[in-house]
């Protein structure tokens, strides 16, 4: 079945660590994306990606990385430099140029920092 | 940027009556999406419905359907009918058409209604 994989679903660091999310797609989708959710927020943009070898910083980037070397995967790298990473992480995707608009989620993954 | 609010942190209703929930959005673009997403406790983001700003019809699926008002910048959710099941955090979302030379691309989300559907 086509779908959004990412791992750990549950993931905890100590300060001063940094820790990378996986997401994975095989939908053949060209846009991907991280969202970050905290209790009473709606979810706000961290990164997305158009194309390969290509990505944008969004709305609160700042403590994160990320790459997009493959058109499957799109890691997420949460550094020491963020304050506050403890939270609900959302990859998605979109078709891209042949696009209705769309974002498919995967099922998520918690960071918690100990 | 745009911006989008929901200002019911938390609905309830009876099974198997009507609710409605509340979206409006701030832009200053003509061509966009709306979307409603619902959230369960298992977290994962599902897509109840979508809109496209062109169209003036409203979008329906089954027991949901909207009230796209466009000058008014509102978006509502009528859920019709409710189910056990539909208890959940609906979100509302933007989007800007994608690849058209506008800015950052991806969806605007609003802080979500938490409902409560009473048995």
């Amino acid at each position: 079945d086509g779908g959004i994989t990412q791992s750990p679903k549950y993931l905890f660091r100590k300060e001063g660590q940094n820790v990378t999310l996986s997401c994975e797609q095989n939908l053949n989708h060209d846009a991907m994306y991280w969202y970050r959710q905290d209790p009473g927020q709606g979810l706000r943009l961290i990164y997305y990606s158009q194309i390969v070898n290509d990505f944008q910083k969004g709305d609160i980037a700042e403590g994160y990385s990320v790459s997009r070397e493959k058109k499957e995967s799109f890691p997420l790298t949460v550094t020491s430099a963020q304050k506050n990473p403890t939270a609900f992480y959302l990859c998605a995707s979109s078709r891209g140029l042949v696009d209705t608009g769309e974002l498919f989620f995967g099922e998520g993954s918690r960071l918690t920092v100990l | 940027a745009q911006t989008v609010t929901q200002s019911q942190p938390e609905m309830s209703v009876q099974e198997a009556e009507t609710v409605t929930l509340s979206c409006t959005y701030d832009t200053s673009e003509s061509d966009y999406y709306l979307f409603w997403y619902k959230q369960p406790p298992s977290r994962q983001m599902i897509l109840v419905i979508r809109q496209e700003a062109y169209k003036q019809q409203n979008a329906t699926e089954n027991r949901f359907s909207v009230n796209f008002q466009k000058a008014a910048k509102s978006f509502s959710l009528k859920i019709s009918d409710s189910q056990l099941g539909d208890a959940a955090m609906y979100f509302c979302a933007y989007r800007s058409r994608p690849y058209s030379g506008g800015g950052a691309d991806g969806l605007t989300f609003g802080k979500g209604t938490h409902l409560i559907i009473q048995p």
